[in-house]
């Protein structure tokens, strides 16, 4: 079935290390994105992706890297520079890029928690 | 930054009834978009509605939108049970396919 898959749900961390988080999406979609969640708030953008080998920063980017290296994936690093990063991870896609954003496709979630 | 703020934060009801949630946004849009998620669940996409249509129909679901007042509600008719769970308005600002959203509502409907 097509869709966005999210690994791992549940994530546990030790303060000081980095963590990636996996997203792979077989629609085919060319934009892709992560937001951020915390309990009782709406969805923070961290970084998006319109195309392959190309990323720009969202909102709230400081702490975060990630790369685009092919169409289907795109994993994001929590580093050890992100002051809080307890949060559940969001990831999904649109099948375009350009013009108006359509429908977005989501994952999941990963739980990140630091111990 | 938070583009959508949706009112209000909780909304509680029994089966049955209509439920109407309010979203207002700050700058002009090329579109809004409404999402459902149940609790630790990620977001499901409801309807999207486009700057020049004042409203839509999906279902139980009814979109209005004012762009004269930055604001569109979410009306769910004849609430079940299984509509419970948080909703967030989303708005395509036009700066770079993306989607920015609100803070949502919480739904709970009573049996």
């Amino acid at each position: 079935d097509g869709g966005i898959t999210q690994s791992p749900k549940y994530l546990f961390r030790k303060e000081g290390q980095n963590v990636t988080l996996s997203c792979e999406q077989n629609l085919n979609h060319d934009a892709m994105y992560w937001y951020r969640q915390d309990p009782g708030q709406g969805l923070r953008l961290i970084y998006y992706s319109q195309i392959v080998n190309d990323f720009q920063k969202g909102d709230i980017a400081e702490g975060y890297s990630v790369s685009r290296e092919k169409k289907e994936s795109f994993p994001l690093t929590v580093t050890s520079a992100q002051k809080n990063p307890t949060a559940f991870y969001l990831c999904a896609s649109s099948p375009r890029a350009g013009g108006d954003t359509g429908e977005l496709f989501f994952g999941e979630g990963s739980r990140l928690t630091v111990l | 930054s938070q583009q959508g703020e949706e009112d209000p934060q909780a909304l509680s009801i029994q089966e049955g009834e209509n439920a109407t949630m309010n979203c207002s946004y700050k700058t002009s849009i090329n579109n809004l978009q409404w999402y459902r998620q149940n609790s630790g669940r990620g977001l499901v996409h409801l309807i999207l509605i486009r700057s020049n249509e004042r409203e839509k129909h999906s279902g139980r679901l009814r979109v209005t939108l004012d762009t004269s007042k930055k604001s569109s509600s979410l009306l769910i008719t004849a609430s079940r049970a299984a509509d419970t769970a948080s909703y967030f308005c989303a708005t395509d600002a036009g700066s770079g396919n993306k989607l920015i959203f609100g803070a949502g509502t919480r739904l709970a409907v009573h049996p």
